[in-house]
């Protein structure tokens, strides 16, 4: 089993949608968990933090189920300028590292 | 805040020659950075953590000889691709981790795109 999971779409889904991805991870320590945004060719770009249950910007709300050990991401009324490829990170805090889930691709279309 | 810049952004070269990557934080010092790899249309892949001050951690089935990393300053990271082949061709980005507190988040430079002919 992969240590962090995605699915890799891609989701298209029509402008003003509510769109979700989910991202399972094995280590049950893991305290720290982020979501990135990459576009093509650049480099991937904080998008949020979840250290407890969830955490909320604007448009986007990351959940956090301990239990499951899964995270999730939710973008409300989607803009074309969303259309990226969203990374799952899960920090390994007993090697000090951060790993990455293969990412979603997400294409929002007009 | 929370800058890190890399050079070059690109770079094309015949194969056996080195290339040597910077990744700098601007704004803040780190004492950790990551270099990773990516293929096209795939993941980011852990190469090894630099540490400041210390050897680098590589990650399993990454050649240390092959990918030289100096972590010289809180500041400064370099990766050296040698005696490069065109199977090394790959967009190599580092990264810095910044505490704040009790929690770490990672912070990516632009990356480098290699192409070695």
């Amino acid at each position: 089993r992969k240590e962090v999971e995605q699915d890799p779409g891609p989701f298209n889904v029509p402008e003003g949608a509510t769109v979700a991805f989910n991202c399972t991870y094995s280590n049950s320590a893991s305290q720290s968990f982020f979501w990135y945004r990459q576009d093509c060719r650049k480099e991937p770009k904080l998008l949020m933090s979840v250290y407890s249950s969830g955490n909320e910007d604007g448009r986007f709300t990351a959940q956090l189920n301990r239990a499951s050990q899964y995270i999730s991401l939710l973008i409300r009324d989607s803009k074309l300028s969303d259309s990226a490829t969203y990374l799952c990170a899960v920090e390994d805090s007993s090697a000090s590292k951060i790993i990455f889930g293969s990412g979603t691709r997400l294409s929002i279309r007009p | 805040g929370a800058v890190v810049s890399q050079h070059p952004s690109r770079v094309i070269c015949k194969s056996g020659t080195s290339v040597k990557i910077e990744c700098r934080s601007l704004d803040f010092q780190a004492t950790t950075m990551f270099w990773y790899r990516q293929f096209p249309k795939q993941s980011l892949m852990l190469m090894a953590t630099s540490n400041e001050g210390s050897k680098a951690t590589y990650e399993q089935g990454v050649e240390k000889d092959k990918f030289l990393i100096n972590h010289a300053s809180l500041t400064l990271s370099t990766l050296t691709v040698t005696s490069a082949h065109p199977e090394d061709s790959s967009f190599y980005i580092c990264s810095a981790s910044l505490t704040s507190g009790p929690y770490n988040e990672q912070f990516f430079g632009p990356g480098t795109r290699l192409t070695v002919l």
